[in-house]
């Protein structure tokens, strides 16, 4: 089974100021990790994914995350916040379990971002 | 690219009533996925479709949840009867295919309330 646990339900952060959404994951087989976005009364858009190779991985608008096996952890970061990211963000895994079932994701409850001026 | 279809983007229905919603996928994906999102939770898969045949619905609850995609491309998500807790954004979603590590596309969702 597989699951995703991102700590802290919501962060507040000034614009310009970092930003650092933890995730950590459990995977009893090699995992597939993505970082979604969701602006009000909108869908999921993909930010980035890490699938196999550098485990540094650049996404849309600014946003990079770093697979850590050994701390089974994939944090998305942002150097400096922009009002246009306060959105919800959530992180998500998928990966061949059992031989069925596999391509779907797992996600985690959510980290709400506001970005103040 | 057009991208998921959704409809409608919001149902307000009386308990033990009756709701449908329909997604048509990205032209070519196999894989087609229903979702469920509770307000301030993370989305939970309902059911996976590869092609016309059902890949997962573990999860479904089938004594008033179902659903199908008959000739491969657009499903149909129907609820009978609502219950309160069902109010959510059913989120459809589709992939190339189900393998893992494979971008899957979201649409906009359809918001039900249950009242």
């Amino acid at each position: 089974a597989q699951s995703v646990t991102q700590l802290g339900s919501h962060v507040s952060v000034s614009e310009g100021a970092l930003v650092l959404l933890r995730c950590n994951y459990s995977s009893s087989v090699p995992p597939y990790l993505f970082w979604y976005v969701q602006y009000p009364n909108q869908g999921l858009q993909l930010l980035l994914k890490y699938t196999t190779g550098a485990t540094l991985v650049k996404g849309i608008n600014g946003f990079e995350a770093e697979f850590k096996k050994s701390e089974t952890s994939f944090h998305l970061t942002k150097p400096s916040a922009h009002m246009s990211d306060a959105a919800e963000y959530f992180c998500a895994v998928s990966g061949k379990s059992g031989g069925t079932s596999y391509g779907k994701l797992t996600f985690g409850q959510g980290t709400i971002l506001t970005v103040h001026p | 690219e057009a991208g998921v279809a959704q409809s409608p983007r919001y149902k307000i229905i009386e308990k033990r009533q009756s709701v449908a919603f329909w997604c048509n996928p990205i032209s070519g994906h196999a894989t087609l996925y229903w979702y469920q999102q509770i307000l301030g939770q993370g989305p939970k898969l309902l059911i996976q479709f590869q092609n016309n045949g059902v890949v997962d619905d573990s999860q479904l609850p089938k004594d008033r949840f179902s659903a199908e995609r008959l000739k491969g491309v657009d499903s149909t998500l129907k609820i009978q009867p609502a219950k309160l807790e069902d109010s959510a954004v059913y989120l459809c979603a589709s992939s190339l295919d189900q393998s893992s590590g494979n971008t899957i596309y979201f649409g906009e969702g359809s918001w039900l309330t249950v009242v």
